[in-house]
């Protein structure tokens, strides 16, 4: 089993659509997380640590539920520009920090 | 702030041959740098995390004698693929370990293709 399992898409919406994406983890010592966008052939770019309070950062709100252990990004209003690959991490830290990436969730916003 | 290089951005190379990859941290020091290895469709993977001034530390499943790795000072660590085969050819990544807060910055990654 992947210690960070994601729904690999792709999720088609349309401009405007709210979407959701969730992320499970398997390593219950995680102890932080992070939604991180990757655009084709970039490298990837963080978008929002997740916190179990909820965090919300304009139209991007992300929740952690540590007792299910998974993880969910809600996106409203989507624009053209979020069309790309959103990737679930958990991190342990330790010696030094140690994250671990999901395959990843397509997303396509179509007008 | 907090801007990582990569160098080159891509590269060609035949089978046999070896090809280094440069990671720099151009506006902070970074005692950590890590590498990854990303191939089509699938997620980043850890290769190993390096150490300014020790040797790094692989992950399980990665030749050290293959992927030498070299971290000299606190902007700037190598990775080095020996000996390259097709199945090397990858999306490699590079990030640093921000000082201050931990957090880990990207660079723009190297495509390497081996022929």
């Amino acid at each position: 089993r992947k210690e960070v399992e994601q729904d690999p898409g792709p999720f088609n919406v349309p401009e405007g659509a709210t979407v959701a994406f969730n992320c499970t983890y398997s390593n219950s010592a995680s102890q932080s997380f992070f939604w991180y966008r990757q655009d084709c052939r970039k490298e990837p770019k963080l978008l929002m640590s997740v916190y179990s309070s909820g965090n919300e950062d304009g139209r991007f709100t992300a929740q952690l539920n540590r007792a299910s252990q998974y993880i969910s990004l809600l996106i409203r209003d989507s624009k053209l520009s979020d069309s790309a690959t959103y990737l679930c991490v958990s991190e342990n830290t330790g010696t030094a920090s140690k994250l671990t990436f999901g395959t990843g969730t397509r997303l396509q916003v179509t007008l | 702030g907090a801007v990582v290089s990569q160098h080159p951005s891509w590269v060609i190379c035949k089978s046999g041959t070896s090809v280094k990859i440069e990671c720099r941290s151009l506006d902070f020091q970074a005692t950590t740098m890590f590498w990854y290895r990303q191939f089509p469709k699938q997620s980043l993977m850890l290769m190993a995390t390096s150490n300014e001034g020790s040797k790094a530390t692989y992950e399980q499943g990665v030749e050290k004698d293959k992927f030498l790795i070299n971290h000299a000072s606190l902007t700037l660590s190598t990775l080095t693929v020996t000996s390259a085969h097709p199945e090397d050819s990858s999306f490699y990544i590079c990030s640093a370990e921000g000082r201050a807060n931990y957090e880990q910055y990207f660079g723009p990654g190297t495509r390497l293709t081996v022929t």
